[in-house]
C-alpha cells in the first residue's frame, strides 16, 4: 500500500489565485482529515469526513472547501488565496475498525502565498 | 472542549541518555486515546506510542514508554538510549472514545522540539 498520498510537495500561489491540494488513501479508510501546521505550531484541523459524501467543519475552516465524492480522495480547495494560508497542509486517514482510530499521514504540502 | 498542553517547546539530551517529554490534558471524558506522534524533519507525523485510557498499564515500545496518570491527566513520553535518529517534533495527542461522538477529532498539543547531542 502507498498508504497516504498528496500532491503537489510544494507550491507557491499569488494572493488571489486558487488551486486543490489533493490527498488519495488506498488503505479503505472510512475518515479522512485536512490539517494546517503553522510554523512553530502544532496541527489544526481545517475539515473532516467520516466517509464518501459526507464532510464536517474543523477548527479553521474559513477560505477552505472540501469535498468527498469517493472514499479514496478528499480534496482541499483552496479559494481567493491570502498570505494568511502560507502553512504545511497534511491529510489523514483511519478506519472506523481501529479500535483507536489512529490516523496515518501524508508527507505533507508546503503552500506559500505572496 | 479538550484541550492539550505541552509547556516545554524544546528541550535537549545527551546521546544514549534519557528524557522525559510532558504532557498534560484536560477532559471531562473517562474514555479517550492518548497519542505521541513524532515529526523528523521530513515533515512526516510518525505515530510513536498510544495509550488508551481504560488500561492502567503503560504503553511501551521498544526504547519509547508512557507514564500514564489519569487522575492527574497526565500523559509524559520517555525516550530510553536516545539516538540522533529521535530527533524531531513530538505532539501529544487527545482522541475521545465515544462510540456516540460522531465528531472524530484528535486534539493536538503545540510540540516539544527534541535535540540530540552527540
Amino acid at each position: 500500500n502507498a498508504g497516504v498520498t498528496q500532491t503537489p510537495k510544494f507550491r507557491i500561489l499569488k494572493i488571489g489565485q486558487s488551486m486543490t491540494l489533493q490527498c488519495t488513501q488506498d488503505m479503505n479508510h472510512n475518515y479522512m482529515y485536512w490539517y494546517r501546521q503553522d510554523p512553530g505550531m502544532g496541527l489544526k484541523l481545517i475539515y473532516y469526513s467520516v466517509g464518501a459524501g459526507i464532510t464536517d467543519k474543523g477548527e479553521v475552516p474559513n477560505g477552505y472547501n472540501v469535498s468527498r465524492s469517493t472514499t479514496e480522495d478528499f480534496p482541499l480547495r483552496l479559494e481567493l488565496a491570502a498570505p494568511s494560508q502560507t502553512s504545511v497542509y497534511f491529510c489523514a486517514s483511519s478506519y472506523l475498525g481501529l479500535a483507536s482510530h489512529e490516523q496515518y499521514f501524508g508527507p505533507g504540502t508546503r503552500l506559500t502565498v505572496t | 472542549a479538550q484541550t492539550v498542553t505541552q509547556s516545554q517547546p524544546e528541550m535537549s539530551v545527551q546521546e544514549a541518555e534519557t528524557v522525559t517529554l510532558s504532557c498534560t490534558y484536560d477532559t471531562s471524558e473517562s474514555d479517550y486515546y492518548l497519542f505521541w506522534y513524532k515529526q523528523p524533519p521530513s515533515r512526516q507525523m510518525i505515530l510513536v506510542i498510544r495509550q488508551e485510557a481504560y488500561k492502567q498499564q503503560n504503553a511501551t515500545e521498544n526504547r519509547f514508554s508512557v507514564n500514564f496518570q489519569k487522575a492527574a491527566k497526565s500523559f509524559s513520553l520517555k525516550i530510553s538510549d536516545s539516538q540522533l535518529g529521535d530527533a524531531a517534533m513530538y505532539f501529544c495527542a487527545y482522541r475521545s472514545a465515544s462510540r456516540m461522538n460522531r465528531d472524530d477529532k484528535i486534539i493536538f498539543g503545540k510540540g516539544t522540539r527534541l535535540h540530540i547531542l552527540p
